[in-house]
């Protein structure tokens, strides 16, 4: 299973990051995964976004849930990103990864390279 | 949220050495913790899940032990490509949350 996120790199303060995950390898309708969005602010941890499932769920981390939206293309194999009304501490590295939905386990594997998303003017 | 706290925040090590990463979370997640590492310009890895579960394809010198509220990494025999980053993370309840990372260098 290998995952691709892609995207501009660099975003003006204000506008909407958009980015997106292509999925080959596996089905992102196969029901048994949540995609999944993790950032890491720069000399900072790892960061849960949000994830969406096949069936239509979809669970946003609080601190960002006003500002995030996530969507699938079935068709496409693939998902995407839109945070609005980026700052500054939007920069970041930002990954695509699959998340366990069958077992309780909760694992994020595998995960994508990452791109690199700079807020700037 | 479940704040996860790893120490130390880094170390340095040998190869060879073993080494010895703990996370504690903020509350009881009981057996819902996963580990992982993360080398610079890579993408992070798995390494442990359900606080003790070996991922496929990783070396039998990562082990994962613990509940509740102590877990425990360790790394028997330190080696080259061990050298890395690694962070644990609650899969207990939503929003996931991450330690904030053990820096492993080498000595």
């Amino acid at each position: 299973v290998y995952l691709q996120e892609s995207g501009p790199g660099l975003v003006k303060p204000s506008e909407t990051l958009a980015l997106s995950c292509s999925v080959s390898g596996d089905s992102i309708d196969g029901g048994g995964y949540y995609w999944t969005w993790v950032r890491q602010l720069p000399g900072k941890g790892l960061e849960w976004i949000g994830s969406i499932h096949s069936v239509g769920s979809i669970h946003y981390n609080p601190s960002l849930k006003s500002r995030v939206a996530l969507s699938q293309d079935i068709a496409g194999n693939q998902f995407s990103l839109n945070l609005t009304s980026v700052t500054e501490a939007d920069s970041a590295l930002y990954y695509c990864t699959r998340v366990d939905a069958v077992t309780g386990a909760h694992h994020f594997d595998p995960w994508g390279q990452g791109t690199l998303v700079t807020v700037s003017s | 949220d479940i704040q996860m706290t790893q120490s130390p925040t880094s170390l340095s090590a040998s190869v060879g050495d073993r080494v010895t990463i703990t996370c504690r979370p903020s509350q009881n997640i009981y057996k819902y913790l996963n580990w992982y590492h993360h080398r610079p310009g890579k993408a992070p890895q798995l390494l442990i899940f359900s606080s003790s579960s070996l991922h496929t394809g990783v070396s039998s010198r990562f082990r994962g032990s613990g509940s509740g509220t102590e877990f425990t990494l360790t790394i028997d025999s330190l080696q080259p490509e061990d050298f890395a980053t690694y962070y644990c993370q609650q899969a207990y309840t939503t929003p996931w949350t991450f330690g904030q990372g053990t820096r492993v260098e080498i000595k």
